[in-house]
């Protein structure tokens, strides 16, 4: 199956820091997203981007399909970026399988 | 609009028991997909849902098993419960069956003793 390998596993920032999290992918995709899980479990989208570049506050994410990789941009971080960010692909299957990374960890401190 | 709903949020069943997780998707969302997520792990796919068909299955065992009714709400059995079977169980509704954006409920954390 697809491989999605998610880097750093771990960052930790002072509150106003940017940071970059990464995304590759072991084959082409037809639907990569971006998800927060906050302390409740709860999935958050932040975004839905098999290819382009969008941007959403302070979150900017740039999938480029064709190298297999994805970039989430956080800046000016705050406490409540805080949580577990997820990357997960969808392979064309006939139907909807997502399959995630192992997460980067971001504790950002006052 | 109400998001995805999942009931009960937590529960704890004993070894051997059965247990039955409940999921409502986004009004208008035909598929349906459950995922279990163990600590320090992303989501594992077990089944897709649409029009109350099964269209997709994960690497997991027969004890687990799921049907979608007519309303598009869904439901994950799972049959002899092992203590490895604790984890957080999530359900995704998005409109299609592929290439279309996955929205999450909250999640049903299930711990067996």
């Amino acid at each position: 199956g697809i491989q999605v390998e998610q880097s750093p596993p771990d960052l930790i920032l002072q509150e106003g820091a940017n940071s970059t999290l990464r995304c590759n992918f072991s084959d082409s995709v037809n639907n990569l997203q971006w998800f927060h899980q906050n302390p409740w479990g709860q999935l958050i989208n932040l975004f839905y981007i098999p290819s382009g570049t969008k941007q959403n506050g302070r979150l900017s994410a740039t999938t480029v399909a064709t190298e297999r990789y994805s970039l989430l941009y956080i800046s000016s971080s705050q406490t409540t970026d805080s949580g577990v960010y997820f990357c997960a692909v969808e392979r064309p299957s006939g139907y909807s399988t997502l399959t995630f990374g192992k997460g980067t960890m971001l504790l950002v401190s006052p | 609009d109400a998001g995805v709903t999942q009931s009960p949020t937590h529960l704890i069943k004993t070894r051997g028991q059965h247990v039955t997780l409940r999921c409502s998707p986004i009004s208008g969302h035909k598929s349906v997909s459950w995922y279990q997520q163990v600590l320090g792990q992303g989501p594992q796919f077990i089944f897709q849902y649409y029009e109350k068909e099964e269209r997709g299955r994960g690497n997991f065992p027969d004890r687990f098993s799921a049907r979608q009714f007519p309303n598009y709400s869904s439901e994950l059995n799972v049959n002899a419960l092992l203590l490895g079977d604790s984890a957080l169980y999530l359900c995704a509704s998005s409109l299609e069956t592929e290439n279309t954006e996955a929205f999450f409920g909250q999640g049903t954390r299930l711990t067996v003793v």
